[in-house]
């Protein structure tokens, strides 16, 4: 079972910042927080990963809160091509038997 | 100069036949995996090779074999075809077991 919980949908106007929230109330102090999107019938798409310290990349930012429990993806300026469905992921890091567990995620609709 | 392809990218069969969908990625990696995404949309782990070594295989009836000839391919044969094997089902590679490079999908429908 997945061990994050994120809100099934949300809407953002192009343009504006997309924040995508997810709690992850149990996760163990050795295990990372993952963001992957998956745009329509395509194969999911990695975004960030971070352990406690906030993380940037070209694509977003996440925001770990100090006590861990919960986190918020960060698109900046969203477009259109954002719409997808993002998927907030809690994993032991660069383990191999440590497999990447996919919940229901939040279908994020990014409005014109 | 795709990273991560598949073959077929439809599958259209018939219940009781055998079929096999490939998978091939340039990238490098040393592990690769096969995902199935059902009707619901949820995704699931299947198997994951390491230089050609099984390292993870979940709870998937073993009319599913998954055949890593070598570390760029991994490949999925499934027989006796049943409905509910209906799906997409993604291939994808990693390096670091960070970063995973998924596929197009393959998009399976059992008649």
């Amino acid at each position: 079972d997945a061990k994050t919980t994120q809100p099934p949908s949300m809407d953002c106007a192009e343009g504006r910042a997309a924040n995508l929230p997810c709690n992850h109330s149990t996760i163990s102090g050795n295990e990372y927080v993952y963001w992957y999107r998956q745009i329509h019938s395509q194969g999911p798409q990695y975004i960030i990963h971070g352990l406690k310290n906030n993380e940037t990349n070209e694509m977003a930012s996440l925001i770990i809160t100090e006590d861990r429990k919960s986190s918020t993806l960060i698109l900046p300026h969203a477009t259109l091509r954002d719409t997808a469905v993002y998927y907030c992921i809690v994993r032991v890091a660069n383990n191999r038997d440590d497999k990447i567990i996919f919940g229901k995620g939040t279908r994020l609709h990014i409005l014109p | 100069d795709t990273a991560v392809s598949q073959t077929p990218k439809y599958l259209v069969t018939q219940m009781g036949n055998d079929k096999s969908i490939k998978c091939e990625q340039n990238l490098g990696h040393d592990t690769m995996y096969w995902y199935k995404q059902d009707s619901k949309k949820f995704l699931k782990i299947m198997f994951s090779y390491n230089n050609k070594e099984l390292i993870i295989n979940e709870t998937v009836p073993n009319r599913f074999s998954p055949k890593s000839p070598d570390k760029a391919h991994l490949n999925l044969h499934i027989n006796s075809l049943e409905l509910g094997d209906s799906a997409v089902y993604f291939c994808a590679s990693t390096l670091n077991y960070n970063e995973q490079f998924f596929g197009p999908g393959t998009r399976l429908t059992v008649l």
